[in-house]
């Protein structure tokens, strides 16, 4: 099973900074990384998919970007509602797997 | 815009089988565009993925509970379903079903505790 890890596993931010979370996979994925944001007691949400394309209704502050096994999610100008906890998920090969998340708090 | 809707027993017992049905409303089930899964998160912890499913009914599940897993579907009801035998109370967890050309929609996840 290909293995995605996040890092940092947890980060303390002000609204209005500019936040990079990375995740990396255990070998190589292309493109295939999806990012998720998940709120206390929701279910999770998509917010990216192919590793930089924004899902519909998602603000334009979110952004994605790599390939291969190195990416990140990038949150340009943070809001009180992103406070939450992301997950990178890979789907290029069965089993999909998870990162472990990075949950993103107020500083 | 697709909705999904989990529905099944909140309490197991240990050693009995969880069984959970996603009911897809707002588009087919049997679209060629779109596969069908599984998730679950235990209290406090991440999303485990659990197994695919496609229109074509092919399956891919957890290796780690392959064993035990089964995922189908009935398109007569436009619903899929999640059999979990032999659970344990590791086997306590949120549980999320979700679909799409990624997992676009999900549903809003019910709690299953495994317990005597």
């Amino acid at each position: 099973a290909i293995r995605m890890t996040q890092s940092p596993s947890s980060l303390s931010a002000s609204t209005g900074d500019r936040v990079t979370i990375t995740c990396r996979a255990s070998q190589g994925i292309s493109s295939y990384l999806a990012w998720y944001q998940q709120k206390p007691g929701k279910a999770p949400k998509l917010l990216i998919y192919a590793a930089s394309t924004l899902q519909s209704g998602v603000p334009s502050r979110f952004s994605g970007s790599g390939s291969g096994t190195d990416f990140t999610l990038t949150i340009s100008c943070l809001q009180s509602e992103d406070f939450a906890t992301y997950y990178c998920q890979q789907y290029y090969s069965y089993p999909r797997t998870f990162g472990q998340g990075t949950k993103l708090e107020i500083k | 815009q697709l909705q999904l809707q989990e529905s099944g027993p909140g309490l197991v017992k240990p050693s009995e089988t969880l069984s959970l049905t996603c009911t897809v409303s707002g588009g087919s089930i049997s679209s060629s565009s779109y596969y069908w899964g599984w998730i679950r998160q235990p209290p406090g912890k991440g999303l485990e993925w659990i197994g695919s499913i496609y229109y074509s009914g092919s399956t891919y599940y957890n290796p780690s509970l392959k064993s035990r897993v089964t995922i189908s579907v009935d398109t007569s009801k436009n619903q899929f379903s999640l059999k979990l035998s032999s659970v344990t109370a590791a086997d306590t967890a949120v549980y999320y079903c979700a679909g799409g050309r990624v997992l676009d929609y999900w549903g809003q996840g019910t709690l299953v505790t495994v317990s005597s």
